[in-house]
């Protein structure tokens, strides 16, 4: 599976929109991008995944450039609770172990 | 969504001594895979757990320290062997199939003194 490259954390105030990147120049073409969350003292929590398009779901938006070798993960309104270290994974769909790399630690501050 | 649970979600044992992790999943799944979160650190892959056959272990991680089972699509447990104070870790339990995404227990807080 391709290498992921992330911030090691963000600050993003309550309300507007956290943009969280993601370099995977590497990834092949039968290789999806995957974003987790872990807050703090819980398991991880599966967000979003993508292959080339743009997706949207109730929980975020993943916008993958057009050569796909960086993503971008919006949270459009973050709250405190949105607070959590944020994990680029990329692999092949379905069933494959996920490699988890440092991630970004996310501080949503009021 | 599948729903995972862990027995026990943490204990203290003592040095040399052996503790057997449960993971239960709401339904029937493909996949199970054990990971390991050491303090202050990210996730790594123990083994993923193959039903009805050996689990497969991740470089570093041994069939002696970390025997699992899975007897069927729903459970499995992991045994963290003569433990050390190394092994204090979070361990975690993950599920998947062909339709869901892979969920993680709430992971199971081992200290080791």
């Amino acid at each position: 599976d391709a290498k992921t490259t992330q911030p090691p954390s963000m600050d993003c105030a309550e309300g507007r929109a956290a943009n969280l990147p993601c370099n995977h120049s590497t990834i092949s073409g039968n290789e999806y991008v995957y974003w987790y969350r872990q807050i703090h003292s819980q398991g991880p929590q599966y967000i979003i995944h993508g292959l080339k398009n743009n997706e949207t779901n109730e929980m975020a938006s993943l916008i993958i450039t057009e050569d796909r070798k960086s993503s971008t993960l919006i949270l459009p309104h973050a709250t405190l609770r949105d607070t959590a270290v944020y994990y680029c994974i990329v692999r092949a769909e379905y069933g494959n172990k996920l490699v988890f790399g440092a991630g970004t630690i996310l501080r949503v501050k009021s | 969504s599948a729903v995972i649970s862990q027995k026990p979600s943490r204990d203290i044992c003592q040095r040399g001594t052996s503790l057997t992790i449960q993971c239960q999943v709401d339904s029937q799944v493909t996949m199970m895979f054990w990971y390991r979160q050491q303090p202050g650190q990210s996730l790594t892959l123990i083994a993923t757990a193959n039903q009805g056959s050996e689990a497969t272990y991740e470089s570093g991680f041994v069939i002696d320290k970390f025997p699992i089972s899975r007897p069927n699509l729903t459970f499995s447990t992991l045994t963290v062997s003569n433990m050390s104070p190394e092994d204090s870790s979070i361990y975690l339990c993950s599920a998947s199939d062909r339709v869901y995404e892979q969920y993680f227990g709430p992971g199971t807080r081992l200290t080791v003194t």
